[in-house]
């Protein structure tokens, strides 16, 4: 049981290149999240989704798309890449809604963009 | 919006002894849930401990505890007995519905020899 698996670790894009961060997880939940961190700050919510087929914004969707075509998978995509970007990226998954559902977290990403 | 406010950036302990890290929030939702994560240098999240808004009483998990103050808006962390172990970033967090869980900006901790 792998829990929330990211990859790539670490990834140095130059500004304007497109890349997806990918997020699986093998415990069957329903509920998969995008966050990110930036440097000395908390985490802020991206993108969410509920569910295969189902997606909905965060606070701070702007710069990113997602999919989610499969319970499993949800990746992230960045399109255009800017400096504001730089940021460390957490996936994280809950087997069901609500706080009363432990969320557990990748062990992040870490994105520069030059 | 919510808001989550952790006024202390940094603080250290001696080890054994017991620190407590402030958190304050703001919502105008009458259930919600309260967390606090620890960040190690691992980067990895790690749930703490947990406290819903409508129960009064403290949640505690071993050595760590809440103050958890409805009126004034605040959730504080004890940590007794504190172990080098225990040397992360500390998150509060308050999430009202499923989907929007908001962070304060951390504190670092220190536990000292």
């Amino acid at each position: 049981n792998a829990g929330v698996t990211q990859t790539p670790k670490f990834r140095i894009l130059k500004i304007g290149q497109s890349m997806t961060l990918q997020c699986a997880q093998d415990m069957n939940h329903n509920y998969m999240y995008w966050y990110r961190q930036d440097p000395g700050m908390g985490l802020k919510l991206i993108y969410y989704s509920v569910g295969a087929g189902i997606t909905d914004k965060g606070e701070v969707p702007n710069g990113y798309n997602v999919s989610r075509s499969t319970t499993e998978d949800f990746p992230l995509r960045l399109e255009l890449a800017a400096p504001s970007q730089t940021s460390v990226y957490f996936c994280a998954s809950s087997y069901s809604q609500g706080a009363r559902e432990k969320l557990l977290f990748g062990s992040g990403t870490q994105l520069s963009v030059l | 919006a919510q808001t989550v406010t952790q006024s202390q950036p940094e603080m250290s302990v001696q080890e054994a002894e017991t620190v407590t890290l402030s958190c304050t929030y703001d919502t105008s939702e009458n259930n919600y849930y309260l967390f606090w994560y620890k960040q190690p240098p691992s980067r990895q999240m790690i749930l703490v401990i947990r406290q819903e808004a409508y129960k009064q009483q403290n949640a505690t998990e071993n050595r760590f505890s809440v103050n958890f103050q409805k009126a004034a808006k605040s959730f504080s962390l004890k940590i007794s007995d504190s172990q080098l172990g225990d040397t992360a970033m500390y998150f509060c967090a308050s999430q009202y519905n499923n989907n929007d869980m908001r962070f304060g900006a951390g504190t670092r901790l220190t536990v000292k020899p």
